[in-house]
């Protein structure tokens, strides 16, 4: 089976540039999660989607970031326009939906997206 | 709001010593609780998860967690440690309805030859 895929791996681009990540959810998992690491500091919430709606977008640090998920299957995260202090790692991260202890409690995350604004 | 604390942000062990990595929550109603590692250069894997059932949990590379409501505590602990060991050690319970991952601040795990 296959993982959470995340691309690109790694990105560099210039302040000012837009940068568009993209997250493949774990088939039929219809949670899915943003999450990212700025240097040195905690992993930090973005967002959750249930399918194609956001649930919980709280964690988003400011309207330079657009995160969508057309269709309820794969979803995409724009920073734009990118600053410095975006570069770090957003993980993307998937689940099944559910409440129960023994159904869908276990998040599964992708490698990462390692972005560099220079 | 649910939370984790990892108070070591850096553990540095000989190998094949052991080595507990400590992590304590905060919560009032039932909690799953889980360590992630990242390897150097790699994203984030679960490395094994408590949801119910006994207390003590096992991963697959001879890691071991425990359970301990009276001390709300979920220490990650290794009895004999390798270099292929040296990650940052993240722990994590389940918030937001069950449906948020929320991490502590992580543990990283150094291997001295």
């Amino acid at each position: 089976e296959a993982g959470v895929t995340q691309f690109p791996s790694h990105s560099v681009i210039e302040k000012g540039q837009t940068v568009t990540l993209r997250c493949d959810p774990i088939s039929g998992h219809d949670n899915l999660y943003w999450y990212r690491r700025v240097m040195g500091k905690e992993i930090k919430f973005l967002l959750h989607f249930v399918k194609e709606s956001k649930q919980d977008e709280s964690g988003m640090p400011n309207n330079r970031f657009l995160a969508e998920r057309t269709g309820g299957t794969y979803s995409t995260l724009k920073v734009q326009p990118a600053e410095l202090e975006d570069s770090g790692v957003y993980f993307c991260a998937s689940s099944l939906f559910g409440t129960g202890p023994l159904y869908g409690n276990t998040i599964y995350f992708g490698e990462g997206s390692w972005l560099t604004v220079v | 709001a649910q939370s984790v604390t990892q108070l070591d942000s850096q553990v540095p062990v000989f190998e094949e010593a052991p080595v507990e990595l400590r992590c304590n929550y905060s919560s009032s109603v039932s909690v799953y609780l889980f360590w992630y590692v990242q390897y150097p250069n790699q994203g984030l894997q679960l490395l094994l998860k408590y949801l119910s059932g006994s207390t003590l949990v096992e991963s697959i590379n001879g890691f071991e967690a425990e359970f301990n409501k009276s001390q709300t505590s979920f220490h990650l602990r290794k009895p004999s440690v390798h270099i292929s060991d040296t990650a940052e050690y993240f722990c994590a319970v389940l918030s937001g309805g069950y449906q948020k991952v929320t991490f502590g601040t992580g543990t990283k795990l150094q291997v001295i030859p």
